[in-house]
């Protein structure tokens, strides 16, 4: 089955700097790349996602980045905010439907 | 609309106890699906549903039965629980087709203790 692996696992940052979270994954078959954010006891929610057949996709702070050839996306966040801070978990659906595997997540913390 | 709604929002269990957490959606989506997240994890699939009548295993499904009998609803039921099913569960909803992939919606969560 599909394995993905997300680094770094926590990561801190200063008000308005950039931040960037990595995921590999292992399955080429893998067509679907969804980010979630994920508050302290709240629900996981989409942010961001990307499909395979396309390379980069933005939206206003936040971009994501796909190499299928090396397997690996990237979720970029720019001019982080304090509310920025949360958990953030990659996923990727290793078939053509909605099972999704997830990274283990990395903890972001924006300091003011 | 009111989603994907879950109850309880906690419970504790004893070893050995049986019980069924429940899951409902109004957005007439045909996936469903039931994660587990344990402290510093990601979500692990374990059980999902891409219509009434018919479910599948996940990645983690032992000790979790589930049904679909309707759209709405997708109970979870644990067997007989142990302490190794002390986490938070979450379920999801999607639209579904073949060979497509979607948004997946998730509820708020049930957080479960097993003594």
């Amino acid at each position: 089955g599909e394995n993905v692996e997300q680094h770094p696992s926590t990561l801190s940052v200063q008000e308005g700097d950039s931040a960037v979270i990595k995921c590999t994954y292992s399955d080429s078959a893998s067509n679907y790349f969804p980010w979630y954010k994920q508050e302290l006891g709240k629900r996981p929610q989409l942010i961001i996602d990307i499909r395979s057949n396309v390379g980069e996709k933005k939206d206003q702070r936040i971009a994501v980045t796909l190499n299928k050839t090396a397997k690996h996306f990237s979720l970029h966040i720019t001019e982080t905010q304090p509310e920025d801070s949360a958990v953030y978990f990659c996923a990727a659906s290793f078939n053509a439907g909605n099972m999704l595997t997830f990274g283990g997540g990395t903890r972001l913390m924006v300091k003011p | 609309n009111a989603g994907v709604t879950q109850t309880p929002k906690f419970q504790v269990l004893k070893t050995g106890q049986s019980m069924t957490l429940q899951c409902a959606q109004d957005m007439n989506h045909e996936y469903m699906s039931w994660y587990r997240q344990d402290p510093g994890m990601g979500l692990r699939l374990i059980h999902y549903s891409v219509g009434a009548g018919i479910t599948d295993q996940g990645e983690v499904p032992n000790g979790y039965n589930v049904s679909r009998s309707t759209t709405e609803d997708f109970p979870l039921r644990l067997l007989s629980a142990a302490p190794s099913q002390t986490s938070v569960y979450f379920c999801a909803s999607s639209l579904y087709s073949t060979g497509s992939s979607y948004e997946q919606y998730f509820g708020p969560g049930t957080r479960l203790t097993v003594t």
